[in-house]
């Protein structure tokens, strides 16, 4: 059975910096891509960032260009998501999702529980 | 960036009815690359349709989607209690950003 368990989230202040992480067990997780997707509370679905199954092609949403950086290693089946110059408006709940191929096309299947993380002073 | 719009916001039915969803792009999604996602409170979306039209693993049949360009539909032909939820669609591709809709509620009347 794929599982994807996230962690790493919590209450941070605006401006300050996070580190997620996305453990994968249940199926070979260097032939696939990953993502992080996010939810706003109350709110619906926002790509975040992917990354292909060899790190070769990684992408962004602009609304995080430039301050998230996304990472994975292989050899410890994980996911990373490194967030910087965090505002009040990361504030969701961030998923982790297995992409259906290698290369980063977006078909997330499937998706973790999520880790919250909450920016506020 | 393609923008999609899912209509209605709210859909109040009774179980049994024929539920119909539409999501329309702001431009062609090619390859028909078009997926549709369950997402009940508490929990994370599941995948249920791909490539428009396509059931993803161990959904049941009574789930359909269709279309093509920029006009998409998930059709429930008789919901069932397990059914009421928020679904989305989203397009995916080669290249990013990948978007998703806003929603669409599916709720007991």
């Amino acid at each position: 059975e794929v599982q994807l368990v996230e962690s790493g989230g919590g209450l941070v202040q605006p401006g300050r910096s996070l580190r997620l992480s996305c453990a994968a067990s249940g199926f070979t997780f260097d032939d696939y891509a990953m993502h992080w997707v996010r939810q706003a509370p109350g709110k619906g679905l926002e790509w975040v960032s992917g990354i292909s199954w060899n790190s070769g092609s990684i992408g962004y949403a602009d609304s995080v260009k430039g301050r998230f950086t996304i990472s994975r290693d292989n050899a410890k089946n994980s996911l990373y998501l490194q967030m910087n110059s965090l505002r009040a408006e990361d504030t969701a709940l961030y998923y982790c999702a297995k992409d259906s191929f290698s290369i980063a096309v977006a078909q997330f299947d499937p998706w973790g529980q999520g880790t919250l993380v909450t920016v506020s002073s | 960036e393609i923008v999609l719009t899912q209509s209605p916001g709210t859909l109040s039915l009774s179980p049994g009815e024929r539920a119909t969803l539409s999501c329309r792009a702001s431009q062609s999604v090619s390859s028909s690359y078009l997926a549709w996602y369950q997402q009940k409170p508490g929990q994370a979306p599941r995948l249920l349709i791909y490539g428009a039209s396509s059931r993803a693993t161990g959904i049941p049949d009574r789930f359909s989607g269709s279309g093509s360009g920029t006009d998409f539909t998930l059709t429930i032909s008789r919901l069932e209690p397990e059914d009421f939820a928020v679904y989305y669609c989203q397009q995916y591709g080669s290249s990013p950003p990948w978007s998703f809709g806003q929603g669409t509620k599916v709720e007991i009347k």
